[in-house]
């Protein structure tokens, strides 16, 4: 069974600082889709970025990347320029699209990440 | 806004109620899904409907009893819960078979805040 672990249970960094924030997952399939959520403390979750474990490039999405090392099953999220509504729960998921049916998110455990003014 | 909408969104109950939640989605996806978020514990997946059939149920007990009339709406009928079954119950959706994780990724509503006294 695929497991998510996410080690640092809380962060905390001042307004525009970069901070990084771990992943790390076990599988045996090749092909998967990595995902990182963010859930604001009004508690609606939000995708943040997504990744395919095919592609070799990094996915970035404006502030948001990510650091995809396939062979270490590793996906950090790589937070730039924070800003104050940064501050909220962040998970990060793990889906095998080929799981026959609806598929599966497993998600790790989540770090809370408070930016500071 | 993520286009899952949830209803009500707190719900305090007694051990003898019976309650339902409800979850709509309004992205014309095929598969939908309850997930239930307890403090300190990572999202657990309860139960799976891909094109209104169920296809996974995560070992619940049957005080929870879900429903999906059509693609668009899900239902969770709540009767003589136990305390513990006190959380944040979170419904999502998504395009099942799509092929990309752009498509396949899961769309998550604002939740229903459950306690059960």
């Amino acid at each position: 069974a695929q497991t998510v672990t996410q080690s640092q249970p809380e962060m905390s960094v001042q307004e525009a600082e970069t901070v990084t924030l771990s992943c790390t997952y076990d599988t045996s399939e090749n092909n998967y889709y990595l995902f990182w959520y963010k859930q604001p403390p009004s508690r609606q979750m939000i995708l943040v970025i997504r990744q395919e474990a095919y592609k070799q490039q990094n996915a970035t999405e404006n502030r948001f990347s990510v650091n995809f090392q396939k062979a270490a099953k590793s996906f950090s999220l790589k937070i730039s320029d924070s800003q104050l509504g940064d501050t909220a729960m962040y998970f990060c998921a793990f889906m095998n699209p080929l799981i026959q049916g609806a598929q599966k998110l497993v998600f790790g455990q989540g770090t809370r990440l408070t930016i500071n003014p | 806004e993520t286009g899952v909408t949830q209803t009500p969104r707190h719900l305090v109950m007694g051990m003898t109620n019976k309650k339902s939640l409800k979850c709509e989605q309004h992205l014309g996806h095929n598969a939908m899904y309850w997930y239930k978020q307890s403090a300190k514990k990572p999202l657990e997946l309860m139960f799976v409907y891909n094109f209104k059939e169920q296809t996974e149920n995560n070992s619940v007990p049957s005080r929870f009893s879900p429903e999906c009339p059509n693609s668009s709406h899900l239902f969770l009928h709540l009767h003589t819960l136990q305390p513990e079954d006190s959380a944040l119950y979170l419904c999502a959706s998504s395009q099942v078979g799509a092929g990309t994780s752009v498509q396949e990724t899961q769309y998550f509503g604002p939740g229903t805040r459950l306690l059960v006294l």
